[in-house]
Formats: structure tokens, C-alpha cells, sequence
């Protein structure tokens, strides 16, 4: 079963636009981590943050988290056409004390951006 | 280096059939996952390798399937008599280590479609 759920499920916008994608869970987490996915294939690591951190950034990626809220959002400024593809949020729990980075999945952003 | 890698890319089979798909991860990485990303269920964890050994296999849905790693290395997932909803992409990643907040680097995926 899935941790949480990420809307919009499908984000349509032009090039240059900003897109965000938000993600919320259900259970306490150590991170979060946001993956990008072409063509129904292997997934690409964007960004990890804490749960101790509130925003991140990397290029033009900008993360934030609010644990309170149990939900995480992730801007990509300036889209281009090649950020056409799928995001998906992931959650690394605690389970039982074992450190292992299970990743459990939201269902994922659909993004089309269209030059 | 070499990324994470699968075989075989795609796989189509006959119900009852049994099929096995690999693995080769980073050289180096300890710890190896594997997902399944199907339409209706997402992306769901399967199994968890730290060196040979399988802590979780939690995510396994039922006794069917079955996976083992050799060598510290390759992976081998094995699904036994296969049915039409065992239909999906299977996803392997390794990581440095099975610690918390650590990337996770995926493979291509096989997609198999059981006709």
C-alpha cells in the first residue's frame, strides 16, 4: 500500500513556467525523497530532505517539508521540456529501529511541459 | 562507473510459466532493493538484500516469488508459475549501505507481461 498521496496527479504548463507537486504521508518519517521517472523506466534520485530540515534546493529544485503537516512540496522553476516526465515522492520510515531505507512510494505527479 | 543494470529488459511469458530476472548492482553496494511499479498499485517494495542476506522480504506478495543474492552482488528475482497480475516493471536499486538517507540508485527495469 502507498504512504501517501501526490497531487496534482497531472500537471500540463508551459516552458518557463514553474511547476509544483505536493506530496503528503500518513506515518513519522527520518526523509523524504523526491525521484523522477521517464518513459515508465528507471527512476532518477532528485532531492533528499530530513525530517529535521523544512526546505532544500538544488539548481532549480526547491523542497520543503512541514512534518506537522505531514506533507512535502517540490518546485521546479523555469521548467524546461525536457522536465516532462513523472515525480514521485518517497518516504524512508523507522521501522522498528532497523535502518534500511526501505522506500515506500506516493503514486506520483504526471508532468508535461510544453515548449 | 557502471550504473545498476537488469536483464531482461522485457520479458513476456505464459501464465504458469516461471521466469527469473537479474540484477547487477553498483559495485560496491551493500544493500539492493527490489520494487514493483504496476497500474493500479504504484510502486510497492518487495525485498531488501544487506550482503547475501534478505532482513525483509515483507513486501513479497506471496510464496510464489522469491529472490537470493550471491556474492555480495548480483540478484536474482524468481517468480514461479506466473499469473496475468504478476504483469509489471520490476525495479532493482542498490545503495552504499542499507543506512537511512542514503540514494537510492535504480535500474531500468524489466517489464514483464505474463499473457
Amino acid at each position: 500500500s502507498q504512504q501517501g498521496e501526490e497531487d496534482p496527479q497531472a500537471l500540463s504548463i508551459q516552458e518557463g513556467e514553474n511547476a509544483t507537486m505536493n506530496c503528503s504521508y500518513k506515518t513519522s518519517i527520518n526523509n523524504l525523497q523526491w525521484y523522477r521517472q521517464n518513459s515508465g523506466r528507471g527512476l532518477v534520485h532528485l532531492i533528499l530532505i530530513r525530517s529535521n530540515e523544512r526546505e532544500k534546493h538544488s539548481g532549480r529544485l526547491r523542497v520543503t517539508l512541514d512534518t506537522s503537516k505531514k506533507s512535502s512540496s517540490l518546485l521546479i522553476t523555469a521548467s524546461r521540456a525536457a522536465d516532462t516526465a513523472s515525480y514521485f515522492c518517497a518516504t524512508a520510515l523507522n521501522a522498528g529501529g532497523t535502518s534500511y531505507g526501505k522506500l515506500t512510494f506516493g503514486q506520483g505527479t504526471i508532468l508535461t511541459v510544453h515548449p | 562507473g557502471a550504473g545498476v543494470s537488469q536483464s531482461p529488459s522485457n520479458k513476456v511469458t505464459e501464465k504458469g510459466k516461471d521466469v527469473e530476472l537479474r540484477c547487477d548492482p553498483i559495485s560496491g553496494h551493500t544493500a539492493l532493493y527490489w520494487y514493483r511499479q504496476s497500474l493500479g498499485q504504484g510502486l510497492e517494495f518487495l525485498i531488501y538484500f544487506q550482503g547475501n542476506s534478505a532482513p525483509d522480504k515483507s513486501g513479497l506478495p506471496s510464496d510464489r516469488f522469491s529472490a537470493e543474492r550471491t556474492g555480495g552482488s548480483v540478484s536474482t528475482l524468481t517468480i514461479q508459475r506466473t499469473q496475468q497480475e504478476d504483469s509489471a516493471v520490476y525495479l532493482c536499486a542498490s545503495s552504499l549501505a542499507p543506512g537511512l538517507g542514503l540514494e537510492q540508485y535504480f535500474g531500468p527495469g524489466t517489464r514483464l507481461t505474463v499473457t
